[in-house]
């Protein structure tokens, strides 16, 4: 069975200051990608990041990164230099055979 | 990468009432998809929306609460009907591209 996990409720990180924000899941399948979304208090819902399981290299876009240990099944969100604007919820999800598994979410908060 | 907008943006319903959301994509996508989420949770998919035929419900969700129409390749519609405080969430929109899944602004729909 294919699951995503999200074990922080809750991360609150000074401003500049870099977070990590964990992911871990769970499939049998070789083929599978992982994906970072933010949501603020406004509900969209915000493509951050990338990472497929054939991809030799974690993926990066600006401050975020994905700390992808394949072995581990692990997916972490790393931000640097934490701003302001990215407190709000952050999703970890998983496409697999064609569906998408979302896990609970993160909500940080940044601390001017 | 594809710009998703839904209709309205948020809705104060009464109770027996029914509401119908819009999505529009600027592109002609394949898939499109329905989730919900309830307050303080992760996203549910509700259904993929199938261009010319019926929709394809998950499990717990039915077309007779929840009908959906695709008429083309860039438009979706999703009723919520029969409304009850429970169905009080934030709807969003959904299409796939290549390595990601790119969601609509979301509908706050508040059921009194």
């Amino acid at each position: 069975a294919q699951k995503i996990t999200q074990t922080q409720p809750g991360m609150f990180v000074q401003e500049k200051e870099a977070v990590t924000l964990d992911c871990t899941y769970d499939t049998s399948d070789p083929s599978y990608g992982l994906f970072w979304y933010k949501q603020p208090s406004s509900g969209e819902m915000i493509f951050l990041i990338y990472q497929g399981s054939y991809d030799q290299q974690n993926a990066t876009e600006g401050r975020y990164s994905l700390n992808f240990q394949k072995a581990r099944k692990s997916a972490n969100l790393v931000i640097s230099a934490s701003q302001l604007g990215d407190s709000a919820m952050y999703f970890c999800a998983m496409r697999v055979l064609g569906e998408f598994y979302f896990g609970t979410g993160t909500s940080l908060t940044v601390i001017p | 990468s594809a710009v998703i907008s839904q209709k309205p943006s948020r809705d104060i319903c009464q109770r027996g009432t029914s509401l119908t959301i819009q999505c529009q994509v600027d592109s002609q996508v394949t898939m499109m998809f329905w989730y919900r989420q309830q307050p303080g949770q992760s996203l549910t998919l509700i259904a993929t929306a199938n261009q010319g035929s019926e929709a394809t419900y998950e499990s717990g969700f039915v077309i007779d609460k929840f009908p959906i129409s695709r008429p083309n390749l860039t438009f979706s519609t999703l009723t919520v009907s029969n409304m009850s405080p429970e169905d009080s969430s934030i709807y969003l929109c959904s299409s796939l591209g290549n390595n990601e899944q790119f969601f609509g602004p979301g509908t706050r729909l508040t059921v009194l």
